[in-house]
């Protein structure tokens, strides 16, 4: 696609339950990452894709979360047994292999935990 | 392990009047240097960036030199406007420190009164 979907754009869901969030890529850009941003605070980093392998998942902030990519290319961030500390807007981004590229953000997944 | 320190916000400035934050960073390698930019209601995207010491970045007005002496990448800007109130993210992405993970700042947050 044109630009970096994700999906859903918002969630609101209970204390305990699982949730999926998507990210789509821009065609053809090998790295993923995904980011944590809470209300007014800046990005945390979680994880990072090369192609399908993650070398870097030192942001995880604990075993509750896991994140896989498929065919080069879509990624599910998983969140198991919410807890409200949970809610934030989860960004993905995508880029062409490369420290020196321009990473490409998509529009967020708004996580609230009641 | 590398890192990036921006100036606390907010800033709060008048119409016209110059506007500089503070960058500086930690990094094992050699990386590239980017400031990305979070209007109100909207996606991050890329402001500018620079990929060797002494480049400048440039768009919109704003500019930045990667000072490789100072591990400094500040952002200015001569004039500000209204409609550049926003959240400002200095980052960089080392491929000796981190594959080519980008490490954000915590971001600074910009008003501009009328």
């Amino acid at each position: 696609g044109a630009g970096v979907s994700q999906s859903p754009s918002n969630k609101v869901t209970e204390k305990g339950k699982d949730v999926e969030l998507r990210c789509d890529p821009i065609s053809g850009h090998t790295a993923l990452y995904w980011y944590r941003q809470r209300l007014g605070q800046g990005l945390e980093f979680l994880i990072y894709f090369q192609g399908n392998s993650a070398p870097d998942k030192s942001g995880l902030p604990s075993d509750r979360f896991s994140a896989e990519r498929t065919g080069e290319s879509v990624s599910t961030l998983t969140i198991q047994r919410t807890q409200q500390e949970d809610s934030a807007v989860y960004l993905c981004a995508s880029s062409l292999a490369g420290a020196r590229n321009t990473i490409y953000f998509g529009e967020g997944s708004w996580l609230t935990v009641v | 392990g590398d890192s990036v320190t921006q100036m606390e916000g907010p800033v709060t400035l008048s119409e016209e009047a110059f506007l500089t934050i503070n960058c500086t960073y930690t990094a094992t390698g050699y990386p590239s240097l980017f400031w990305y930019v979070q209007y109100p209601g909207e996606g991050l995207q890329l402001l500018l960036k620079a990929t060797k010491a002494d480049d400048k970045g440039s768009n919109k007005g704003f500019e930045a030199t990667y000072r490789k002496e100072t591990t400094s990448f500040h952002l200015e800007k001569g004039s500000v406007q209204v409609s550049d109130s926003a959240v400002y993210f200095c980052a960089l992405s080392d491929p000796a420190g981190g594959g080519f993970k980008t490490i954000f700042g915590a971001g600074t947050r910009l008003f501009v009164k009328a």
